[in-house]
């Protein structure tokens, strides 16, 4: 059964700090992996990734994934409260051609 | 483009009513997924269309749910009769290039069921 993890479930930092969100999956045919930022709306789309060890990046936020390990990390650097958020990674496995989404990490970010 | 247009975004409603659910994906996408969240269960895909078609609908949890996509630019979600425990937020996406690609959400639709 296609499995997608998160962790941390719930983090809670200052401003100016750097956080690492995880995310790590088990699916059949693998094609690829998406982040979304959640705040109190709908999901928005932040980064797809296809490829091992090629790094995506905006602003303060870049995410690489490892097909090897099954495993995403995203990073942001130097967060703002405007950050607090959850943020959600799915999986998209070609096999079923169904998108399996993680739990999320909810981040808050103190000021 | 206006991005996908879901109707209505708050619906209240009792139990044993019947519900709707619409969705107007964004013009040119061949793919319109409906899901579920919770705060228990989080996001749940319930079903996916492709080019009208439902290719998949194992998220679907029960005979009381059923959408449809008559056409290109249009999608219900059916729930009757509903349940207290079908409360939740209710989104459409839509996305182009087939699986894989990014999913555009919409506002979503915040069920109560009393």
């Amino acid at each position: 059964e296609d499995k997608v993890v998160q962790s941390p479930l719930s983090l809670v930092v200052h401003e100016g700090d750097t956080v690492t969100l995880n995310c790590s999956y088990e699916v059949t045919n693998f094609r690829s992996l998406l982040w979304y930022k959640q705040e109190k709306k709908a999901p928005t789309f932040l980064f797809m990734l296809t490829s091992s060890g090629i790094e995506k990046k905006s602003g303060r936020l870049s995410s690489i994934l490892d097909k090897k390990e099954l495993f995403s990390i995203l990073n942001i650097t130097a967060t703002q409260t405007g950050d607090s958020a959850v943020y959600l990674c799915a999986v998209y496995d070609n096999y079923g051609q169904n998108f399996v989404f993680g739990p999320g990490t909810r981040l808050s970010v103190l000021p | 483009d206006a991005g996908v247009i879901q109707s209505p975004r708050h619906e209240v409603t009792e139990m044993g009513q019947e519900v709707t659910l619409r969705c107007k994906p964004i013009s040119g996408h061949d793919y319109l997924f409906w899901y579920r969240q919770t705060m228990m269960r989080g996001l749940e895909l319930l079903i996916y269309f492709n080019n009208n078609v439902p290719i998949d609908d194992s998220g679907m949890p029960e005979d009381r749910f059923s959408a449809k996509m008559p056409n290109a630019s249009f999608s219900t979600l059916k729930i009757q009769p509903s349940e207290p425990r079908d409360s939740a937020v209710y989104f459409c996406a839509s996305s182009f290039v087939g699986g894989g690609g990014e999913q555009y959400f919409g506002p979503g639709t915040r069920l109560t069921v009393t």
